[in-house]
């Protein structure tokens, strides 16, 4: 069974702190690893998708990456608007659907 | 582009009542997922509907639950004789694109609270 995990299930940071949020995963076949953004009461807000292992995307003070078996979110000099949820979900060959199977988050406080 | 969209946004409800939710996808997705998200928990799936075919249901999709996409537009989740444990986020993600290459986009969710 696919299985994602996301560490630390929250961190508390400083405006201006650097830090990086993890999603490591066990899946048969990996089609994509989506981050997403979820501010509470909301939908999750689409940020990035990684297709394969030493890929990176960039947006703002946000950068993902992508190994094989885990990717990290890289918050530069974060602002308390960047406090939100943090989602990681992957999609993957089996069945036929390209459903997501997410992990259970990270809570990001930024304070100033 | 005016996003996915779900109504109503909250619905309180007794237990053993029925309640239909409803989702319209961005224009032109041919792709609708549902998913239920309870606290603290990431969203889990539902369902899903490529243009008006169901073509995937969770084992978390009970009897009790049913879904349409009657045109292969808006979609609907029914859940009848509504228990305290259905109690959760649901939400509506729509896409387009080659399967397992697209990009999901989300709706503000309809938030169930059964009494």
């Amino acid at each position: 069974e696919d299985q994602v995990t996301q560490s630390p299930e929250a961190l508390r940071l400083q405006e201006g702190e650097s830090s990086s949020l993890n999603c490591s995963y066990t899946v048969s076949g990996l089609r994509g690893l989506f981050w997403y953004r979820q501010d509470p009461g909301k939908g999750p807000e689409f940020l990035f998708t990684l297709y394969s292992a030493g890929e990176e995307k960039e947006k703002e003070r946000l950068k993902a990456t992508l190994t094989k078996k885990e990717s990290f979110l890289h918050i530069t000099a974060p602002k308390p608007e960047d406090s939100a949820t943090y989602l990681c979900a992957v999609q993957t060959n089996t069945g036929t659907a390209s459903k997501l199977t997410f992990g259970t988050g990270t809570r990001l406080q930024v304070t100033l | 582009d005016t996003g996915v969209s779900q109504d109503p946004r909250h619905k309180i409800t007794k237990r053993g009542q029925n309640v239909t939710f409803r989702c319209d996808p961005i224009s032109e997705h041919n792709r609708l997922y549902w998913y239920r998200q309870t606290l603290g928990q990431g969203p889990e799936f539902l369902t899903y509907f490529q243009n008006e075919a169901q073509l995937e249901k969770s084992r978390l999709l009970s009897d009790r639950f049913s879904a349409e996409r009657p045109k292969g537009s808006f979609s609907t989740l029914e859940i009848q004789r509504t228990e305290q444990g259905d109690s959760a986020m649901y939400l509506c993600a729509s896409s387009l694109g080659p399967l397992g290459q697209e990009t999901q986009y989300f709706g503000p969710g309809t938030r169930l609270l059964v009494l």
